[in-house]
């Protein structure tokens, strides 16, 4: 039950593109398609914005994409804006009806 | 509109108990499982505990296992959290969700904060 590793903090420009990656092991990320991503702002709950590595909940910009290779997963945010400052979070499924999280990364829009 | 609403939260002694309870609304909450997520403060998520949708089966995550229970209620729609032996490590935002699927909690609630502390 290690968490996966996320970069603590990545910055861009509005109107630029950003990519958080997510790195597990192949029990967890490397072993299926169960991985996800959550969008927290400051004193609110986590929002799921990407589920099975890639598919969009209904209401969730297309400016946010994921994929994966290996037992690396990534969340790409196109087009930043002002409002896509906010932490993100991977989750893996890792077995044995267990998840995990990644440890977070602060997004800052420059 | 799926609601998910934590009570319980507090200040505790070490050693001590809470109970936390989460009343959900706005979905059949019987074929869910449904799961416990925290967050210590200025820290990142942490999954807790998951159950069944009939509580038959529950699991943990190893810092809690003996010391927490997880439980639910799918007539009065209501997931509990026992928690027992409380440490100052236990200090967090306790969250409530629903798992849409094996890799999503998919609505949350706004979190409960259970503070640990002599």
């Amino acid at each position: 039950q290690s968490a996966l590793t996320q970069p603590a903090s990545v910055s861009g420009s509005p109107g630029q593109s950003i990519t958080i990656s997510c790195t597990g092991t192949s029990s967890d990320v490397g072993s299926h398609i169960l991985v996800s991503w959550y969008q927290q702002h400051p004193g609110e709950a986590p929002k799921l914005m990407i589920y099975e590595v890639s598919k969009r909940p209904s209401g969730v910009s297309n400016r946010f994409s994921g994929s994966k290779s290996g037992n690396t997963a990534s969340l790409t945010i196109s087009g930043l804006q002002a409002e896509d400052e906010a932490d993100y979070y991977c989750c893996s499924y890792a077995g044995s009806s267990t998840l995990v999280f990644g440890g977070g990364t602060r997004l800052t829009v420059l | 509109e799926v609601q998910l609403v934590e009570s319980g939260g507090g200040l505790v002694q070490p050693g001590g108990s809470l109970r936390l309870s989460c009343a959900a609304s706005g979905f059949t909450f019987s074929i869910y499982w449904m799961s416990w997520v925290r967050q210590a403060p200025g820290k990142g998520l942490e999954w807790v505990a998951n159950i069944k949708v009939d509580g038959s089966e529950k699991y943990y995550v190893d810092s809690v296992k003996g010391r927490f229970t997880i439980s639910r209620d799918n007539v009065e729609n209501s997931l509990d959290l026992q928690m027992n032996s409380l440490r100052v490590e236990d200090t967090a935002v306790y969250f409530c969700a629903r798992l849409g699927g094996w890799d999503r909690f998919d609505y949350w609630g706004q979190g409960t904060l259970v503070t640990v502390s002599s």
